[in-house]
């Protein structure tokens, strides 16, 4: 199974400043994606991770507002840009090789103050 | 639209106790159904997973889950509990468009009284 590593594990950050989260696989994978949990919530798909091209956003979610990058099969990063205390969620990277489960990074847990 | 539902936002047992968390889903297709456990301040971890094959699927910890397609139903099971078995419990379905993205369920809490 791949392990997933997740940078940082949580900050705390100012309204209107923006935060880079790292996502690094020790194996190359498939897909990576990036999933929001809201406080007492599930998980939400923001988007699908596409290595070398511009991720696929799920419905409710922007470019702009989210980035991401995926400059190789190993590696993937998300930005939460402009950030408000709606913003304030944990953030899961998730990566998926061929037909099997997905596994998660530990998550970021994002405090906007 | 696909959809995963756990009717149960808490289930209560005694350690030693057997227990069961709920999830039914709705999917087109053959579903791809998956258990994950979240311990407090941790990520997601996968327990099980039903692909395809026997309805009864055993995975991490001494958990199983029985596929019931009939009731459409993926139930997590476990014959035993334990005190640090408490955690929440979130079902998830593969997309049917084959993108590899989830579907997860709203969870629930599994609280294991000594």
């Amino acid at each position: 199974s791949a392990v997933i590593s997740q940078k940082p594990s949580r900050d705390i950050c100012q309204r209107g400043t923006s935060l880079t989260i790292q996502c690094q696989v020790d194996s190359q994978v498939t897909m990576m994606f990036w999933y929001r949990q809201q406080p007492g919530q599930s998980l939400t798909l923001i988007a699908t991770a596409n290595q070398g091209s511009e991720a696929t956003y799920e419905s409710g979610f922007v470019i702009d507002k989210f980035p991401i990058s995926r400059p190789n099969l190993t590696f993937s990063t998300l930005t939460v840009s402009n950030m408000s205390p709606e913003d304030s969620s944990i953030y899961l990277c998730s990566a998926l090789e061929g037909n099997t489960e997905a596994f998660f990074g530990q998550g970021t847990r994002l405090t906007v103050v | 639209a696909q959809s995963v539902a756990q009717p149960e936002d808490q289930v209560n047992v005694a350690e030693g106790n057997p227990l069961t968390v709920k999830c039914t889903y709705s999917v087109s297709g053959n579903p791809y159904l998956f258990w994950y456990v979240q311990y407090p301040n941790r990520g997601l971890q996968f327990l099980l997973k039903y692909i395809t094959g026997d309805n009864l699927v055993k995975g991490s910890y001494g958990f199983e889950a029985e596929f019931n397609k009939s009731q459409t139903s993926f139930h997590l099971k476990k014959p035993s509990a334990l005190v640090s078995d408490s955690a929440l419990y979130f079902c998830a379905v593969r997309d049917a468009s084959n993108t590899g993205k989830l579907i997860f369920g709203q969870g629930t809490t599994l609280q294991v009284k000594p």
